[in-house]
């Protein structure tokens, strides 16, 4: 069965700190997907990327930068120079390849909380 | 711009009383989720469709939960009778889960119910 573990329940960060997100995950599957989600107070959940298990070049974007080491089973999200609208939660998520299934797997999530 | 919507986006209703949440995935969609977001059980997988086939309802409670897809256009959440314990954010997802894509999935903005 697939798990997501995310053991930051809440971090708090002076606005323009550099802050990671952990995430660390279960699989049986040698192919499978890991996103991370953004749930801002409006609610709404927002895709901010995928990766496939095969490809475990790190990304940036902007401010934010992403970890996927195969190794540890970890896929860590970092936000350099935090801002105070980077303030939400942070879903890490996991979707399985093997059968049917295709749903998403979350992580507990983790609040930021960043501070002016 | 291509969304998920879902209505209605708040509802409040009594105990005991029905409710009907309603989907319109993403024009194209052949897989349609329904996740549903707690405080004490994040977000969780209720049921999915592929193709308006239910594929997996597990995580619903069968006596008082019903989903279902009439057509390619609208998928429905119902509950009845409804309790208090039911209140929480539903989330409707849809996505197009071809070999090799990364089953990413698309959230409609969620259906906040409370049941007194």
């Amino acid at each position: 069965a697939q798990k997501v573990t995310q053991a930051q329940t809440e971090i708090s960060v002076v606005e323009k700190e550099d802050v990671t997100l952990d995430c660390v995950y279960e699989t049986r599957d040698t192919t499978y997907y890991l996103f991370w989600y953004k749930q801002p107070p409006s609610g709404e959940l927002v895709f901010l990327i995928r990766r496939n298990s095969f490809d475990e070049q790190n990304e940036i974007s902007g401010r934010y930068s992403w970890n996927f080491q195969k190794s540890t089973s970890s896929f860590n999200f970092t936000i350099t120079a935090s801002q105070v609208v980077d303030s939400a939660v942070y879903f890490c998520a996991l979707s399985e390849t093997s059968g049917s299934a295709r749903q998403l797997t979350f992580g507990s999530g983790t609040q930021l909380t960043v501070l002016p | 711009d291509a969304r998920v919507t879902q209505t209605p986006r708040h509802k409040v209703t009594e105990m005991g009383q029905e409710v009907t949440m309603r989907c319109q995935p993403i024009l194209g969609h052949n897989t349609v989720f329904w996740y549903r977001q707690t405080m004490m059980q994040g977000l969780e997988l209720l049921a999915y469709f592929r193709n308006r086939a239910p594929l997996d309802d597990s995580g619903m409670p069968k006596d008082r939960f019903s989903a279902e897809m009439p057509d390619a256009t609208l998928a429905t959440l119902k509950i009845q009778p409804s309790e208090p314990r039911d209140s929480a954010v539903y989330f409707c997802a849809s996505g197009l889960p071809l070999a090799g894509d990364g089953n990413e999935q698309f959230f409609g903005p969620g259906t906040r119910l409370t049941v007194l």
